[in-house]
Order: structure tokens, then sequence, then C-alpha cells
């Protein structure tokens, strides 16, 4: 069964700055099946990101992601205080990683 | 506009079976192109995928949950069920239904989420 582990478990950032989220698969994924979610407190997770790069609809694109293998990415450009949430990446709609958790500092 | 709503009792008693339902509305659990999923979140923790049934009733669950979990699908009510047995206190959690995409396997459509406790 592939593990994925998130890196770092929390991120304290600054709105404007850039927010860099790691995801590693401990055998590889197929890039066609790696997606990304944003949850935030009470609500149902949110699919930002599947195909390992293709946005989902409505995502603004200061979400992008990228990498294959074991290796995967999520990038917020700029971040706006509506970003400040937790986000899991998964595989093959199975496997969630532990989260990230993105937090004002 | 495709929604999903959980439901089902919001309290279990140790060593019963947990059972919800999802119903879907806006679209059909008869699609091709769609797979549906349970997931759940214990409290302050993170996500776990369950499992995942298919319009034709094929069936993917969680190993560490496999002995425990059934999975199914009834297309003619538009719903899709999970039934969890010997549930512990390590069950109580959010309980979320979802739809997943065939081909890029991501959780496009989340239901709300129906809060399970198990206690006596």
């Amino acid at each position: 069964e592939t593990v994925l582990t998130q890196s770092p478990g929390t991120l304290s950032l600054s709105p404007g700055e850039r927010a860099t989220l790691s995801c590693r698969a401990s055998q590889s994924v197929s890039t066609s099946y790696l997606a990304w979610y944003q949850q935030k407190p009470g609500q149902a997770p949110r699919l930002l990101i599947s195909g390992a790069s293709s946005r989902a609809t409505g995502i603004p694109d200061r979400f992008s992601a990228s990498g294959s293998g074991t290796d995967f990415t999520l990038t917020i450009s700029r971040l706006e205080a509506e970003d400040f949430a937790v986000y899991y990446c998964q595989q093959y709609g199975r496997t969630f990683g532990q989260g990230t958790k993105l937090e004002i500092k | 506009q495709l929604q999903l709503q959980a439901s089902g009792p919001g309290l279990v008693k140790p060593s019963e079976t947990l059972s919800l339902t999802c119903s879907v509305s806006g679209g059909s659990t008869g699609n091709t192109s769609y797979y549906w999923g349970w997931i759940r979140q214990p409290p302050g923790k993170g996500l776990e995928w369950i499992g995942t049934v298919y319009y034709s009733g094929s069936t993917y669950y969680n190993p560490s949950l496999k002995s425990r979990v059934t999975i199914s699908v009834d297309t003619s009510k538009n719903q899709f069920s999970l039934k969890l047995t010997s549930v512990t206190a390590a069950d109580t959690a959010v309980y979320y239904c979802a739809r997943r995409m065939q081909v890029v396997g991501g959780l496009d459509v989340w239901g709300q989420g129906t809060t399970v406790t198990v206690s006596s």
C-alpha cells in the first residue's frame, strides 16, 4: 500500500508570500492519479488539483502543482487570506497524506 | 448541480454496525464516468479513505478496514451505502461521501459530512 508523506506539517507564512507544499509517495504514483485538496474548519474538503497538475473548476490560477514519480508539489503563488487552511494530497482516489496546515504568520 | 447527502444514525453503540447512506441528486450513480466513495475524519485528525464502489457493484476497500466494511450501490434509488461492523470509539468521526472521477481519480464532489459517535 502506498504511503503519502506531506511536509512540512505546519507552514507559517504571511499573505502575499509564496507557499510550497510537498507530498512524497513511498512508491511511484501515476501522475494521472495524484490529487490535492483544501479543507477549512467545519467544511468538507475541496478538490484543487487532479491529474497532478490540472486545476479543478473554479480554482484560481495562483494554485499550481507539479511532480512525478514519488515527489509532488503544490504551490500557491501569492497567498490570500482565504488560502490559510489544511491541504491534503491523495493518490488514486484512495490514500491521503496526513496534511499540511498552512497558517498565518 | 450534483449534490451528495449522507444520512444515518449519529450515535452507534460499541460492537454494533454503523450504517450510512449517501443520496445523490442532480446526477446518476449509474454514470460510468464516476466511482462513489466514503471517507472519514476523526476529530482533530486527517482524512482516511474507507472505500469506493462503481455502478457495477465493484468495490475497493482500505486494507486496514476491509474486514469490517461493506459498500454497496443502488442505482435504482440513486444512492450508495456504507456498513462498518464491530465499531469502537476509534470509529468516531465525520463521515463524508464523495464522487470520484474515473479518469483522474480526484474526488470532485463531496457531501457535507455526517458525524457519527460510537458510545454506549
